[in-house]
């Protein structure tokens, strides 16, 4: 089964300080991990997914196969990146992703 | 392209009403989903539907049905509403294309009330 584990609910950063969002999972195979935003009022929608090494809004993720993480970093972190994120996974063959229980990051001025 | 919409944007029910929600999709897309949206919980799957015609539960399809109408619409009934349904609910779509892992895009939400 696979499952994906945020471990923080709350992560609370002042403004210009470095963020990771943590995010492991559980899965035997090679899976494809995406990371979802969803802003104050808004829609939840894609920020990044591992397969495209893109640098999205100064965030990037590396998929660390050993560690079975894929987690969220900025080096300098803006009060616009408040938002709740949420980390998921799909792989096997199944096009249902798992979704972690998501972590909300609050930016103080 | 409107993307993903759902109505209504608010409800309020009371234990034992019914009511429908709607979602319809603008992209072509095969495969749509219905989740909720609990504090602490993240986004569980209530059901989802891979393709025109087929529909399938997720990890919480008590108390829930579903209609894929055609490939654009899919929508989510609550028959006798309780208090634990009390939630945001979101739709979503994904070309389900069968040949690679594609992103969901969400509709905005709606979000229930019961009383």
């Amino acid at each position: 089964a696979q499952r994906v584990t945020q471990p923080e609910k709350l992560l609370s950063v002042f403004k210009g300080a470095p963020v990771e969002l943590k995010c492991n999972y559980s899965y035997s195979g090679s899976p494809e991990l995406f990371w979802y935003v969803q802003y104050s009022r808004q829609r939840l929608q894609l920020l990044l997914r591992h397969i495209s090494r893109e640098s999205i809004k100064g965030f990037t993720a590396d998929l660390n196969k050993g560690e079975t993480s894929f987690h969220l970093k900025k080096p300098f972190a803006q009060e616009e990146d408040s938002a709740m994120y949420y980390c998921a996974l799909m792989g096997g063959g199944s096009y249902i992703p798992t979704f972690g229980r998501g972590t909300s990051l609050i930016v103080h001025p | 392209n409107a993307g993903v919409t759902q109505t209504p944007k608010f409800q309020v029910l009371k234990t034992g009403q019914s009511m429908t929600l709607q979602c319809a999709q603008d992209m072509n897309h095969n495969s749509m989903y219905w989740y909720r949206q609990d504090p602490g919980m993240g986004l569980r799957l209530i059901y989802y539907s891979a393709s025109e015609g087929t529909t399938d539960k997720g990890e919480v399809p008590n108390g829930y049905n579903v209609s894929r109408l055609n490939k654009r619409e899919f929508s989510l009934r609550l028959e006798s509403a309780a208090p634990s349904q009390t939630s945001v609910y979101f739709c979503a779509s994904s070309a389900g294309d069968g040949r690679s892992y594609n992103e969901q895009f969400f509709g905005p939400g709606t979000r229930l009330t019961v009383l």
